[in-house]
């Protein structure tokens, strides 16, 4: 079974860091681009940042450019998201999700996310 | 950045009711387009992508049809169990984009 567990997610204030983790399993992790979709509670889907499946490749929304990295740790089968001088409109529940195998353009299994509040 | 618009934003509907979302790209995407479901508290579904290709293990009373610019889910035969809220998804260029969504309510 796939499954995909976020953590990390904490009330941090403004100016902050935070690193996000997403222990990936039930799947050959390496072989999978993978992706950070944000969501404010309420709300739509915000696509932050996705990584090839080496890690070679990264990209970034605007919003996020300079401030947040993605990574992709293959050996440990974990994805990240560091992330910097958060911003009150970065908060929002983060899921990972992993790319369609052979499309990877959607994003075929999530998990349930973790929740990031910047407040001071 | 490629921007899409789903109609309506919401709509109630009964069991065994066609419902049908639209979802308009502001520029062509070819057939680059995916549907999701959300239920409250839940991670995102994948239903549909390459605009009509069903994923595996999604019923068969989803469909999804279009290409360029305007894309339609339907639903045939509206369950209880499809009552949620649903978004459209570009795959064609970064940054990836979503609909707004559209929530599918009991009538």
């Amino acid at each position: 079974e796939v499954q995909l567990l976020e953590s990390g997610g904490a009330l941090v204030q403004p100016g902050g860091s935070l690193t996000l983790s997403c222990a990936a399993s039930g799947f050959t992790f390496s072989t999978y681009d993978m992706t950070w979709v944000r969501q404010v509670p309420g709300k739509g889907l915000d696509w932050v940042s996705s990584i090839t499946k080496t890690g070679a490749t990264t990209y970034y929304a605007d919003s996020v450019k300079g401030r947040f990295t993605i990574s992709k740790d293959n050996s440990k089968n974990t994805l990240y998201l560091y992330m910097n001088s958060l911003r009150a409109e970065d908060t929002a529940v983060y899921h990972c999700a992993r790319d369609l195998l052979a499309s990877p353009f959607w994003f075929d299994e999530w998990g349930q996310g973790t929740l990031v509040s910047v407040s001071s | 950045d490629i921007q899409l618009t789903q109609s309506p934003s919401s709509v109630s509907a009964s069991v065994g009711d066609r419902v049908t979302i639209t979802c308009r790209a502001s520029q062509g995407i070819s057939r680059f387009l995916g549907w999701y479901q959300q239920k409250p508290g839940k991670a995102p579904k994948l239903l549909i992508f390459y605009a009509s290709t069903l994923q595996s293990g999604v019923p068969s009373r989803f469909s999804g049809s279009g290409s360029g610019t305007d894309f339609t889910l339907t639903i045939s035969s509206l369950q209880p169990e499809d009552f949620a809220t649903y978004y459209c998804q570009q795959g064609t260029a970064f940054p990836r984009t979503f609909g707004r969504g559209t929530k599918v309510e009991i009538k």
